[in-house]
């Protein structure tokens, strides 16, 4: 069991452009969460996958965002038209659905966004 | 809405020192609690947990109890090492919403030798 991992680590763009973040959570794991992290601040709550459906959205998440997971492994998280305002790390967490420490979600690196 | 408070920070101490980081919540419906870690340029490891009341979280000389009556969950290690110098984040989820992650601002602890 290698962990939750998230590709790119660090990504600078500049305003206007599409991003894609990957993550590969922990493999049996079936529900697969995103977060985003400001500087100073704790993570917030953006959407999670049950399996290959996505559960619930953030108000947080605005149209430009959107996430996906189609096998119910990996999932994407794209931002299209990037502003300065999406500079964050974003985090992706996995935990198992049922059975002792379903509750527990691990984290993975995260991927820094820089929009300049 | 459901929410999570703890002390500002930073919070500075010498090597051995008795550590409290305060962590109270506020949830609409029956939470477990959490404790992360993030050590400089490293991602959120989970700390400890509890699931019910009174329960005590432990790992690592860390510690935390699950105190239903006053809505608390306060982190505690008696104590304290230079390589425990880290943010500390208090969460909670609730199964019931999905169990995602609601959490505090962080508390960053800097020990000093």
């Amino acid at each position: 069991d290698t962990g939750v991992s998230q590709n790119p680590r660090h990504k600078i763009t500049k305003r206007g452009q599409n991003v894609t973040f990957r993550c590969d959570p922990i493999s049996e794991h079936n529900r697969l969460y995103w977060y985003r992290q400001t500087l100073g601040q704790g993570p917030e709550f953006l959407t999670y996958f049950q399996n290959e459906a996505q559960l619930e959205k953030s108000r947080l998440l605005s149209d430009r965002f959107s996430a996906e997971r189609p096998k119910g492994s990996f999932s994407t998280l794209e931002i299209q038209r990037t502003e300065q305002g999406d500079s964050a790390m974003y985090l992706c967490a996995s935990s198992p659905l049922e059975g002792l420490g379903r509750e527990t979600q691990y984290f993975g690196p995260g991927t820094r966004l820089l929009v300049l | 809405g459901d929410s999570v408070t703890q002390m500002e920070g930073p919070v500075t101490l010498s090597e051995e020192a008795f550590l409290t980081i305060n962590c109270t919540y506020t949830a609409t419906g029956y939470p477990s609690l959490f404790w992360y870690v993030q050590y400089p340029g490293e991602g959120l490891q989970l700390l400890l947990k509890a699931t019910k009341a009174d329960d005590k979280g432990s790992n690592k000389g860390f510690e935390a109890t699950y105190r239903k009556e006053t809505t608390s969950f306060h982190l505690e290690k008696g104590s304290v090492q230079v390589s425990d110098s880290a943010v500390y984040f208090c969460a909670l989820s609730i199964m019931e919403y999905g169990n995602k992650l609601v959490f505090g601002a962080g508390t960053i602890l800097r020990v000093k030798s």
